[in-house]
């Protein structure tokens, strides 16, 4: 069985720029988690969607956004980029139901460099 | 708020000792206590977990203990080896959401 796949892994952006990343999650996961991994930080929680609609969200400003489509695959969009923006961005799926464990199961991530 | 505090933020052992990793957690209402382990250039993967109505959780050289009066729970690894070397993050969250709080990471070197 696959795992979870982001893409892209790496990307180089510019102040003011928006950026789109895309995560598939493990074929069976309705639920997909985001969250942004800085050094000092560790992992800080962006939102979760569930069934296309966002169940949870984190304490991000509004350039912060994502969706979820029917298939469960998940984007997630960063406009007017700033600085402090860069991080790994880290996508996690969970099997949901009566199945449901709470084990997340993270991608390698998306590394976002803004210059 | 919600916060979860780990300490320390980096550990060495000799391989073959003991090493500790602990957290403390806020929100009185977390039921759901996860241990992730990142290796280098991957994402978190599970370890070990804790659900609020066990103290005590053991899974071969891997335990976690949690004192809820305290909002304490810790990650022990005993005869550690080289391969244990990656960064740990301990996590809570609350019942019924999957909102989960991560600590700021511990990064665990073994010493060959």
């Amino acid at each position: 069985k696959a795992g979870v796949t982001q893409t892209p892994r790496y990307l180089i952006k510019t102040r003011g720029q928006q950026v789109t990343l895309s995560c598939s999650p493990i074929s069976g996961h309705r639920s997909v988690s985001w969250y942004q991994q800085t050094p000092g930080q560790g992992l800080q929680f962006l939102f979760e969607y569930f069934s296309e609609t966002q169940r949870n969200k984190g304490n991000f400003p509004g350039r912060f956004s994502g969706r979820q489509f029917s298939n469960s695959r998940s984007e997630m969009n960063v406009s007017t980029l700033e600085l402090g923006d860069s991080a790994l961005y880290l996508c996690a799926s969970r099997l949901t139901g009566t199945v449901n464990t709470g084990e997340l199961f993270f991608g390698e991530g998306s590394r976002l460099t803004v210059l | 708020g919600e916060n979860v505090e780990q300490h320390p933020s980096t550990l060495s052992v000799q391989e073959g000792d003991s090493a500790v990793i602990k957290c403390t957690y806020s929100d009185s209402a977390s039921n759901y206590f996860p241990w992730y382990k990142q290796e280098l250039g991957k994402g978190p993967q599970l370890i070990i977990d804790i659900r609020s109505n066990v103290g005590e959780k053991k899974d071969q050289r891997i335990a976690v203990t949690l004192n809820k009066t305290a909002k304490h729970f810790s990650l022990h690894i005993t005869e550690t080896q080289p391969e244990d070397s990656a960064v740990y993050f301990c996590a809570a969250s609350g019942s019924g959401t999957y909102k989960y709080i991560f600590g700021t990471g511990t990064r665990l070197k073994v010493l060959a």
